[in-house]
């Protein structure tokens, strides 16, 4: 059983479109996170929710919006897509202190 | 705000040789650094992990240490193997309730055969 699971692995868009990316964690943990990687494979934090309530808000961009409808259940929309959000986005989870990772989601936008 | 540094970007060694890699962080309420490998194409998975109250930790081919008072921490490879060859991130998870873990630049490592 895949822990940490995000859906799609491979995102391709065009510029302006809005697309989703999903995440689901079967470990029992009350915190989620979505971490950017850019081509430099810099490891960014964007958001962070513990138990549905969002404790970490980065820099980023108000077209970034994180949704937790429970606390297995992370999502990223992201509106209006421009090519620099072009990047791997990892979801992630934690207890208490060992961070678990999802297989990433490659985001392409032409 | 809070940073962590790590060197070197890039690190060749010879197959069988040792490996170190160094970070250092800013925040004082840090209080648990864990190190991470990426493989190409892979996500990021946990190596080994040191709190704050221990200065050393070991297993097997890889170490830990860790100088709270200089807030350096280090991570040592030995006897290195191809399959070593990949990113290292180390990072640093604050105490301060957010559980924010705060990442390196990473090291790309190349075990050479």
């Amino acid at each position: 059983d895949t822990a940490v699971s995000q859906t799609p692995k491979y995102l391709v868009t065009q510029m302006g479109n809005d697309k989703s990316i999903k995440c689901e964690q079967n470990l029992g943990h009350d915190t989620m996170y979505w971490y950017k990687q850019d081509s430099k494979k810099f490891l960014k934090i964007m958001f962070s929710y513990n138990n549905k309530e969002l404790i970490i808000n980065e820099t980023v961009p108000n077209r970034f919006s994180p949704k937790s409808p429970d606390k297995a259940h992370l999502n990223l929309h992201i509106n209006s897509l421009e090519l620099g959000d072009s990047a791997v986005y990892f979801c992630a989870s934690s207890q208490t202190e060992k961070l678990f990772f999802g297989s990433g989601t490659q985001l392409s936008v032409l | 705000g809070e940073n962590v540094e790590q060197h070197p970007s890039t690190l060749s060694v010879q197959e069988g040789d040792s490996a170190v890699i160094k970070c250092t962080y800013s925040d004082s309420a840090s209080n648990y650094f864990p190190w991470y490998k990426q493989e190409l194409g892979k996500r990021p998975q946990l190596i080994i992990d040191i709190r704050s109250n221990v200065g050393e930790k070991k297993d097997q081919r890889i170490a830990v240490t860790l100088n709270k008072t200089a807030k350096h921490f280090s991570l040592h490879i030995t006897e290195t193997q191809p399959e070593d060859s990949a990113v290292y991130f180390c990072a640093a998870r604050s105490n301060s309730g957010t559980y924010k873990y705060i990442f390196g630049t990473g090291t790309r490592l190349k075990v050479l055969a």
